[in-house]
């Protein structure tokens, strides 16, 4: 099993131009979640989905939308970057049910923005 | 604002000795994790307490919950430079989906 892959793993862009970052899971799980990680301020949730066709505003949402399609993807797109979203991107799933099961975090997206 | 917050913010140790890093927290939960983040990847699970426990051992890990206080406890028994990583909580509320917070992090640094 690969667990949780994140493609691709660093990207510079310039001002205004968007990308879209990818998360695939191969466990089965129907939560995912996208985080960005500053430096000081921990993990911050961007967006989360509860299964395929679903998704939420978690805690930083703004300049960033998302689609989960399939169950085992979960897209991350900037449509018009910005410095302030110059960051380190992680993905995560985990299985739905009790609120114990752990979180499974991919391996990360260093993004610049200039 | 932040759910989980940790101290201290950097801690170095000689390998052998023992490191212990808090987090306090602001509202009930239903249990509070902790995650190690080595440089460069991804978080990794450690060790999960449930809100009605309070004190959990896994391997050299110890965890302990004081939920009157809103604060937690990791011990690391005899560290190893392997060790060195920073360490997050992650606090776990009811809601409509699984609320996790992630603390600000200690990151532990364990002197060969």
């Amino acid at each position: 099993n690969a667990g949780v892959t994140q493609t691709p793993k660093f990207r510079v862009l310039k001002t205004g131009q968007s990308m879209t970052l990818l998360c695939a899971q191969d466990m089965n799980h129907e939560y995912m979640y996208w985080y960005r990680q500053d430096p000081g301020m921990g993990l911050r949730l961007i967006h989360y989905s509860v299964g395929e066709g679903t998704t939420a505003k978690g805690e930083v949402p703004d300049g960033y939308n998302v689609s989960r399609l399939k169950k085992q993807n979960f897209l991350l797109g900037l449509e018009s970057a910005a410095p302030s979203q110059t960051s380190v991107y992680f993905c995560a799933s985990r299985k739905a049910g009790q609120l114990s099961y752990e979180q499974y975090f991919g391996p990360g997206t260093r993004l610049t923005v200039t | 604002s932040q759910q989980g917050e940790e101290d201290p913010q950097a801690l170095s140790i000689q390998e052998g000795e023992n490191a212990t890093m808090n987090c306090s927290y602001k509202t009930s939960i239903n249990n509070l994790q902790w995650y190690r983040q080595n440089s460069g990847r991804g978080l990794v699970h450690l060790i999960l307490i449930r809100s009605n426990e309070r004190e959990k051992h896994s391997g050299r890990l110890r965890v302990t919950l004081d939920t009157s206080k809103k604060s937690s406890s990791l011990l690391i028994t005899a560290s190893r430079a392997a060790d060195t990583a920073s360490y997050f909580c992650a606090t776990v509320v009811s809601g409509g989906y699984q609320k996790v917070t992630f603390g600000t992090g200690t990151k532990l640094q364990v002197i060969p």
